[in-house]
């Protein structure tokens, strides 16, 4: 069975400031997919990143890039220029490639709380 | 396209008595899932469906139950509410895609059960 862990329950930083935030997985997959997402106050769960495992390069979204290592099994998001709209709370996620599809279920971690600080 | 929509947004209940949660998306995804979100764990998957008559259990289906009969509905029951369902529950749908790629999986904006 895959597990996603967070390690961090709470991070902040100052606005304009970069900040890392961790994840760790595992699985006994080679083909899989895995997603930052954000959760602000209103409870809306928002896609931030997403990295396929068969690609070596980075993903980067703008301000937001991940660190992708694939056999340490981390994938940490790393926010620039953080601003007061980056607080929420950020999930990191596991999906497996099945075959020819993709089910589309995913594996969350426990979340980390974000705060952009002025 | 209003993309997914859930109703109720709140939703208060006493032990024993049922509901449904309503989903619906107008995107034509095929894939479809129930999340519930607890303090401290994340997202779990209750249910998803694959299309139109075809569901399956994901990691917590217990007290729950799914059917779909359009491709744009996804109803969650819960047969005989318990104080252990209180949650954040979202439903979500995905385009399906072959190959290596996938697609984004839309949220829905939750809805917020309490049962007493």
């Amino acid at each position: 069975a895959q597990t996603v862990t967070q390690s961090q329950p709470e991070m902040s930083v100052q606005e304009a400031e970069t900040v890392t935030l961790s994840c760790t997985y595992d699985t006994s997959e080679n083909n899989y997919y895995l997603f930052w997402y954000k959760q602000p106050p209103s409870r809306q769960m928002i896609l931030v990143i997403r990295q396929e495992a068969y690609k070596q390069q980075n993903a980067t979204e703008n301000r937001f890039s991940v660190n992708f290592q694939k056999a340490a099994k981390s994938f940490s998001l790393k926010i620039s220029d953080s601003q007061l709209g980056d607080t929420a709370m950020y999930f990191c996620a596991f999906m497996k490639h099945v075959g020819s599809s993709n089910t589309g279920k995913l594996i969350f971690g426990q979340g980390t709380t974000l705060q952009v600080k002025p | 396209n209003a993309g997914v929509t859930q109703t109720p947004k709140f939703q208060v209940l006493k032990t024993g008595q049922s509901m449904t949660l309503q989903c619906a998306q107008d995107m034509n995804h095929e894939y479809m899932s129930w999340y519930r979100q607890d303090p401290g764990m994340g997202l779990r998957l209750i249910h998803y469906s694959v299309g139109a008559g075809i569901t399956d259990q994901g990691e917590v289906p217990n007290g729950y139950n799914v059917s779909r009969s359009t491709t744009e509905d996804f109803p969650l029951r819960l047969l005989s509410a318990a104080p252990s369902q209180t949650s954040v529950y979202f439903c979500a749908s995905r385009r399906r895609t072959s190959g290596a790629s996938t697609d984004t999986q839309y949220f829905g904006p939750g809805t917020r059960l309490t049962v007493l």
